[in-house]
């Protein structure tokens, strides 16, 4: 079974810049996560969908971040603009289910610096 | 609210000894779902285990071992004969939500662990 696909790996980029991240979560997963995580700390979500729609982005600065999942499938984290601190980790993740106890998979994250 | 906390930010033994990382949480609920993830360089976070709150009873998996205990909101992860593979940042998290709910997982600051041959 496929994991969950993330790309880039790496991106740098200077502050006021935009750019996105990509994430094909694994085959099956109705939900999807997206994490930041900072230099030393844990993930923190920011965003998560069920299918296509947003169950949750309390978390997400929407002034610049943003994230769809149009088709139910794979989705796109986008800053714009980006801040120096972004810098950060950005995971994405899914889940068979959506509950609580369900456990989620992880990607190998996309690791933005922003200068 | 929520919180989890691992006190030990970085671990340090020898080959073979044994270790135990520390995850203290905080929650309103009574049904709660507690985990740990190991995050190794290459940056993917794995499953190691989940507990729900009303399974206290300890596990055992191999060289690892959980021991989950309410009285004092602990779920404490100890590594016996620890290998060199054993090495990654090791991550206790909580998540309270039920079917249906938002799943708004929270971790801990994560547990630096190395095994020195």
């Amino acid at each position: 079974e496929a994991g969950v696909a993330q790309s880039p790996r790496y991106k740098i980029i200077e502050k006021r810049q935009s750019v996105a991240f990509w994430c094909n979560p694994i085959s099956g997963h109705a939900t999807l996560y997206w994490y930041q995580q900072i230099l030393g700390q844990g993930p923190k979500l920011l965003i998560q969908f069920q299918n296509n729609g947003v169950v949750d982005d309390s978390q997400l600065p929407k002034d610049r971040f943003s994230a769809e999942r149009l088709k139910g499938v794979d989705s796109t984290l986008k800053i714009q603009p980006a801040k120096l601190e972004d810098s950060a980790v950005y995971l994405c993740a899914s889940s068979l289910e959506w509950a609580g106890w369900d456990e989620q998979y992880f990607g190998p994250g996309t690791r933005l610096t922003v200068t | 609210a929520q919180k989890v906390t691992q006190a030990q930010t970085e671990i340090s033994v020898v080959e073979k000894e044994d270790v135990t990382l520390d995850c203290v949480y905080e929650t309103r609920d009574t049904t709660y779902y507690l985990f740990w993830y190991k995050q190794p360089p290459s940056g993917e976070l794995v499953f190691l285990i989940r507990r729900n709150s009303f399974d206290e009873q300890n596990e055992i998996s191999g060289r690892y071992s959980w021991n989950f205990q309410k009285s004092t909101s602990s779920f404490n992860f100890t590594i016996t004969a620890s290998q060199v593979v054993d090495s990654a940042v090791y991550f206790c998290a909580l998540s309270e939500a039920a079917l249906g709910d938002n799943n708004d997982m929270r971790f801990g600051a994560g547990t630096r662990l190395t095994v020195k041959p």
